[in-house]
């Protein structure tokens, strides 16, 4: 069966700190895989998204970077944090068989930036 | 306007209680997903939707394509249903989900 992992669960850092969140996917090979925020009391916001190794599609101009150096594994970074950088950080996966998958989501990392 | 609207935003029920939450998208899609995020901030997928109806236990969800209209019934609610509640659209162009703000569900004892 697939497994969606995340870390850290939770972050506190401080403001102009760097930031990586890793996300691995076990038990599939070559998933879509996806980056979202959710800032407090507001809904998800797709951050990246993935179709294969190297290939990241950024939807909205952030503060932030992602990278997938192995097909299973993506990471979600930034060089300086801001304070509206906080927030709780999902990592999802689906299939590629097409466009209605189902999309599966981690833990979660909820970031507080001080 | 957002192109996913919920509604409620917040709901509180009495245990048994039957429940329906809402969403409305203005845009064409291929399907629909409710899901499920608890306390802790963990989301779990209940549904995905392209048509008609799906049950699974005390879990009903329907959509009508027409009026770009879905709603997700919880029948015999129990205060273990207490969480958000999220309508997350694809559209029929593209690869990306869009999400409505969530609707938070407290079933009280």
């Amino acid at each position: 069966s697939q497994t969606i992992h995340q870390w850290p669960a939770t972050l506190v850092q401080p403001v102009g700190s760097p930031l990586s969140l890793e996300c691995t996917v076990e038990g599939t090979s070559n998933p879509n895989l996806y980056w979202y925020r959710q800032a407090a009391g507001r809904g998800l916001q797709l951050l990246f998204y993935s179709v294969g190794i190297g290939q990241i599609s950024s939807e909205v101009p952030q503060n932030l970077s992602a990278s997938r150096p192995q097909d299973r594994q993506f990471i979600l970074s930034s060089k300086k944090l801001l304070l509206s950088d906080s927030g709780f950080y999902l990592c999802a996966w689906s299939g590629t068989r097409g466009i209605k998958e189902t999309q599966y989501f981690g833990p979660g990392t909820r970031l507080l930036v001080l | 306007k957002n192109e996913v609207e919920q509604s409620p935003q917040n709901l509180t029920a009495q245990e048994g209680e039957f429940i329906t939450i809402n969403c409305s998208y203005s845009v064409g899609i291929s399907a629909l997903h409710w899901l499920q995020q608890h306390p802790g901030g963990g989301i779990v997928s209940l549904f995905m939707l392209s048509s008609g109806k799906k049950k699974h236990g005390r879990l009903i969800a329907t959509i009508n394509i027409q009026e770009k209209h879905s709603s997700l019934h919880i029948t015999a609610s129990h205060p273990r249903d207490s969480a958000v509640y999220i309508c997350a659209v694809k559209e029929t162009s593209g690869s990306r989900l869009t999400f409505g703000e969530g609707t938070q569900l407290t079933v009280n004892p």
